[in-house]
């Protein structure tokens, strides 16, 4: 597709339950990033990969986040055992080949542990 | 660590001015620096991505400059119109690495 597609759009999740977000880049676009947004301007870099080979994690808490893109499927960020300190839009981009691009968003997912 | 500052914060401006936005960044050993867009509850739009070999880009009423030795960037907005209302940020990506560093971002506000 022309552009980054997110979904779902929001996801109401209660404390220790299992949350799974999806993402599929641009048509083409080789890298894929997963951002998270705590506070109204604060963007943390969770995640990137390069196809499906993780890029780099250093963003990553891995106790309970993980993520996958798999081959003809939407990329995915699964959060195990949710604590309302997850609560945030996370955001995926893609850009092209270099990965040193243009990096192109998709409108996010907002996730809200109760 | 590569930390990145906007200022303003907040930035009221009547319809038809010129601004600017600043940003500035601690490391100046970056790749590039692209300026952002978000509008509420949306995603970012990108607007202009400067290299570090580049001094400035344009598209439309924006400009964007880049000053890499002292860490600056501003974000020119000619003739501001309403709908230029958002939030700005800015980003860097480190020389060797391939995530963004966002800056704080500015809420522009452009009054009709």
């Amino acid at each position: 597709g022309e552009e980054v597609a997110q979904t779902p759009k929001h996801l109401v999740r209660g404390e220790g339950q299992k949350a799974k977000l999806y993402c599929a880049p641009i048509k083409g676009h080789s890298y894929v990033f997963w951002y998270q947004q705590v506070l109204k301007n604060e963007f943390k870099f969770l995640i990137s990969f390069q196809n499906e080979n993780v890029f780099d994690e250093t963003g990553m808490p891995k106790e309970r986040f993980s993520a996958k893109c798999l081959p003809n499927s939407p990329c995915s960020l699964e959060i195990q055992a949710t604590k309302l300190e997850d609560s945030a839009v996370y955001f995926c981009a893609s850009s092209q080949s270099t990965g040193r691009e243009k990096l192109f968003f998709g409108s996010g997912t907002q996730l809200s542990v109760l | 660590k590569q930390e990145v500052t906007q200022i303003p914060a907040a930035l009221s401006v009547p319809e038809g001015e010129n601004l600017v936005l600043n940003c500035s960044f601690t490391d100046s050993a970056i790749y590039n620096l692209q300026w952002f867009r978000q509008d509420p509850g949306k995603g970012l739009t990108s607007l202009l991505l400067i290299q570090s070999s580049q001094r400035e880009q344009t598209s439309g009423r924006l400009n964007a400059s880049l000053d890499k030795s002292s860490g600056r960037s501003t974000l020119y907005i000619a003739a501001s119109q309403p709908g230029d209302s958002a939030t700005y940020l800015c980003a860097v990506r480190q020389t060797g690495a391939n995530n963004l560093f966002f800056g704080t971002g500015t809420r522009l506000t452009v009054i009709p």
